[in-house]
């Protein structure tokens, strides 16, 4: 059964740092990988998808990277600000509509 | 604007008592998905629809059930809820399969008393 872990569980930096958050899984076999910002008490937003033929993505201050071999990926978030805050989920997607998601990296961005 | 919408946003109920949460959609995917996560936990996938056909994760209590009337519209329905089941549900769509990007509703916060 896939397993997906981020890690570090919680990550805490100033304003205006770049930061880099790591997703890995045990089963290369996905279809994508998509990464997900949650705020407390409430549902997932979307902010990037990766296909699995793809190794990376860009949406604005925000670039995932997908290494399917080696079961890795990173978003990495430019520039943060306060409002960057917020538990940020990972989730591959595999056959028969499956998807697997990490625990999340919780952001703390310190005016 | 295309949306999941989920409906009520917090349930509170008792003891043993059923519950249906909802999820309506505008997107028109043929995917619709029920995930339960509980404080600090990883979202958990419950089942799925793939337009009519129901798909039951294999550990899902049969306490859980679901219903999916027609395109728009899927519902969650917890026969006997135990102080266990208090979580947080989402609702979530893609247009066909897993290739296919995820959208996800606000959530409904359930509270068993």
């Amino acid at each position: 059964k896939q397993e997906v872990t981020q890690i570090p569980a919680a990550l805490s930096v100033p304003e205006g740092e770049n930061l880099v958050l790591n997703c890995s899984f045990t089963d290369s076999a996905i279809y994508n990988l998509q990464w997900f910002r949650q705020d407390p008490g409430k549902g997932l937003t979307s902010l990037l998808l990766i296909q699995s033929s793809q190794r990376e993505q860009t949406s604005g201050r925000l670039n995932a990277s997908l290494d399917k071999s080696s079961g890795r990926s990173t978003l990495y978030i430019a520039a943060s600000q306060p409002g960057d805050s917020a538990t940020y989920l990972c989730a591959v997607s595999s056959s028969g509509n499956q998807f697997y998601f990490g625990t999340g990296t919780s952001l703390t961005v310190i005016p | 604007d295309a949306m999941v919408i989920q409906n009520p946003r917090y349930q509170v109920t008792q003891f043993g008592k059923p519950v249906t949460l909802s999820c309506s959609q505008t997107l028109n995917h043929n995917v619709m998905y029920w995930y339960q996560q509980k404080s600090s936990q990883a979202p958990k996938l419950l089942f799925h629809y793939y337009d009519k056909d129901f798909n039951n994760e294999a550990d899902t209590p049969d306490n859980f059930q679901s219903r999916r009337p027609n395109t728009s519209f899927c519902f969650l329905d917890i026969r006997s809820p135990g102080l266990g089941d208090a979580a947080m549900y989402l609702c979530a769509t893609s247009r066909d399969s897993a290739s296919n990007e995820q959208f996800f509703g606000p959530g409904t916060r359930l509270t068993v008393l």
